[in-house]
């Protein structure tokens, strides 16, 4: 079974762009939460959707949103672009909110 | 002050020894997960722990849940090379509507 792919794996963007990375989910799964990662502040959750429906979001300003469309594929978009939003941005799958597996992550850059 | 705190941050090991790296919670643990990352790539699922005293191995590396300290231990026999990266714990805890994570534990196996 193949696992949760992320696209594209690195991206660099300047400031005040907006970007969209895209996460696959494992086949059969229903759930798809997204987290940041940078250095400072580790591991943090953004959103979690389920059947299209966000069931939780993060502490994240609304530049930070996403979608899950019906085969499950979600997608996160980050507008007018900071310094600071530089990270690696992972995607986990599960079934329904148990085990989550994570992709390979997309790594942002912003200059 | 972080929910769920994991020490050490870092640890350098000698290759073939033992090393436990551990997670506590400030709150009342449902669930904890541990999962290993290579620097800049996604987290790999090790295993989960439900049950207070359950203890899970895979390979080398056996984890234990103590549901009264809230706290899981993660320990790795006779280390090797391919066991270094960093280490982070996961929890379903009170209050939290998703999962949360702790800081990491940085692993060096030095030959």
């Amino acid at each position: 079974k193949a696992g949760v792919t992320q696209t594209p794996r690195y991206l660099i963007k300047t400031r005040g762009q907006q970007v969209t990375l895209s996460c696959s989910p494992i086949s059969g799964h229903r759930s798809v939460s997204w987290y940041q990662q940078t250095p400072g502040q580790g591991l943090q959750f953004l959103f979690e959707y389920f059947s299209e429906t966000q069931r939780n979001k993060g502490n994240f300003p609304g530049r930070f949103s996403g979608r899950q469309f019906s085969n499950s594929r979600s997608e996160m978009n980050v507008s007018t672009l900071e310094l600071g939003d530089s990270a690696l941005y992972l995607c986990a799958s599960s079934r329904r909110g148990d085990t989550q597996y994570f992709g390979p992550g997309t790594r942002l850059t912003v200059l | 002050s972080q929910e769920l705190e994991q020490s050490p941050q870092s640890l350098i090991v000698q290759e073939g020894k033992n090393l436990t790296i551990n997670c506590t919670s400030s709150k009342t643990l449902y669930g904890l997960y541990w999962y290993k990352q290579k620097y800049g790539e996604g987290l790999i699922f090790l295993m989960m722990l439900q049950k207070g005293g359950e203890e899970k191995s895979h390979e080398k590396i056996t984890a234990k849940l103590d549901e009264k300290k809230q706290q899981s231990s993660l320990h790795i026999t006779a280390s090797q090379p391919s066991h270094a990266g960093i280490y982070l714990c996961g929890a379903d805890i009170q209050g939290a509507q998703k999962l949360v994570f702790g800081q990491g534990t940085r692993l060096t196996i030095n030959p």
